[in-house]
């Protein structure tokens, strides 16, 4: 079963705005992780944020983590054509088993 | 070797035949995983192993699947008496230590697997 969901399941914008992607999950957590997958491609780690942290920054990336309310947000600014692909959250179910949510696929347009 | 390395990349096979799936993780990582991803869906845990011994199995599916790793380093799925329903991306990663929630897990491209 998967712990986290992204919402929404698919967002298209124009290259230069940004985008937000939003995951919910329903247990405590220690650790939540962001992946990219790029189509027929494995995934890439982009950020992990700690259960103690509350925001983070990866060059044009912005993650937050609101453990009271089960949830973090990614945040790509200044979108490019090359960030087309699908969004991943996972969640740590152990210290060893992430669980992963379904994706956001992001389309951004020239 | 600089990245993880799966083979084949892509497999047809007819349903009841017997498939194994190869995965070479990052030289050094000890932590081995073996994910499944279906069509629009993301990935779903199958099995963890630390060094030769599968830590934790307890997500594949039934008993047609079996991984092996027998020294450590390569990996090996294997499904027997395949079914439609097995077709998926099967994905492999690796990572430094066993710490996957506190450790970055590098995935390789997978193997897709289409049964007909």
């Amino acid at each position: 079963s998967q712990q986290g969901e992204e919402d929404p399941q698919a967002l298209s914008i124009q290259e230069g705005e940004n985008a937000t992607m939003n995951c919910s999950y329903k247990t405590s957590i220690n650790n939540l992780q962001w992946y990219r997958q790029n189509s027929g491609r494995g995934l890439v780690h982009l950020i992990l944020i700690r259960s103690n942290e509350r925001e983070k920054h990866s060059g044009r990336l912005r993650v937050t983590l609101d453990t009271s309310k089960k949830s973090s947000s990614l945040l790509i600014t200044a979108s490019r054509a090359a960030d087309t692909a699908s969004y991943f959250c996972a969640t740590d179910v152990n210290d060893y088993k992430l669980s992963f949510g379904a994706g956001t696929t992001v389309t951004v347009r020239a | 070797g600089a990245g993880v390395s799966q083979t084949p990349s892509n497999k047809v096979t007819e349903k009841g035949k017997y498939v194994e799936l190869r995965c070479d993780p990052i030289s050094g990582h000890t932590a081995l995983y073996w994910y499944r991803q279906s069509l629009g869906q993301g990935p779903e845990f199958l099995i963890y192993f630390q060094g030769t011994g599968a830590a934790d199995d307890s997500g594949l599916p039934n008993d047609r699947f079996f991984a092996v790793r027998p020294e450590g380093s390569v990996s090996t799925l294997k499904i027997q008496r395949t079914e439609r329903g097995d077709s998926a991306v099967y994905l492999c990663a690796s990572s430094l230590t066993r710490g996957a929630g506190a450790n970055v897990l590098t995935f390789g491209a997978g193997s897709r697997l289409t049964v007909l």
